[in-house]
């Protein structure tokens, strides 16, 4: 256990859908990012929050939203699904200084997401 | 912006052998940290190893050992007596020293490994 918490860890859908995915950071941590990987793709950087505030966009599409909350979870809205969300989503967290952020993410186990 | 490029995007290496991934990277800025993940087949995003720009001496964790040429602005990653639970893709990254409220992980395309018994 990383310590960092994907729910659900699959989740299938239909094209036009909405869904929301979950993440709990590791304890501490104030900083969450969000990736999105397609299949045999590369890491896309989609958002990354901190202490519930917005810090960095990425390649995120406008069907796409995330908000971190005060309890520092954080969610990732994706609405009116294509085939093409279909990928494996994944949360990371950070501290935002020190030694700990020198070690780079803790990565939660991720949600694989297939649009039908 | 900066950006890394891992430019095998497949390398195989014989058991017991020693394979070296290679990435390259793109930054103006002195400090920052490169890290080398790695993903087996399960999905799972590993940390392997991590270099700390402004230290010289190359990081080693038992059998993975990078070759960090700051000026060249390159991370290579060696494995030696290559296992096959080390097949897996391994990406490199890239991360910022300088934001107060931290700031993400720019990854490389990603290189699978492939290790023949």
């Amino acid at each position: 256990d990383s310590g960092v918490t994907q729910t659900p860890k699959h989740l299938i859908t239909a094209t036009g859908q909405r869904v929301t995915l979950r993440c709990s950071p590791r304890s501490g941590d104030l900083s969450v990012y969000w990736y999105q990987q397609s299949l045999d793709q590369g890491l896309q950087f989609l958002i990354h929050y901190y202490n519930g505030e917005e810090r960095a966009k990425g390649n995120i599409l406008e069907r796409f939203s995330a908000q971190q909350f005060p309890d520092l979870h954080s969610e990732l809205n994706l609405s009116s699904l294509e085939l093409g969300d279909s990928a494996l989503y994944f949360c990371a967290s950070s501290p935002a200084t020190g030694t700990g952020y020198r070690r780079g993410y803790t990565f939660g186990s991720g949600t694989r997401l297939t649009v039908v | 912006a900066q950006t890394v490029t891992q430019s095998q995007p497949e390398m195989s290496v014989q058991e017991a052998e020693t394979v070296t991934l290679s990435c390259t990277y793109d930054t103006s800025e002195s400090d920052y940290y490169l890290f080398w993940y790695k993903q087996p087949p399960s999905r799972q995003m590993i940390l392997v190893i991590r270099q700390e720009a402004y230290k010289q001496q190359n990081a080693t964790e038992n059998r993975f050992s990078v070759n960090f040429q700051k000026a060249a602005k390159s991370f290579s990653l060696k494995i030696s007596d290559s296992q096959l639970g080390d097949a897996a893709m391994y990406f490199c990254a890239y991360r910022s020293a300088m934001k107060t409220s931290g700031s993400r992980l720019t990854f490389g395309e990603g290189t699978q490994l492939t290790v023949n018994p």
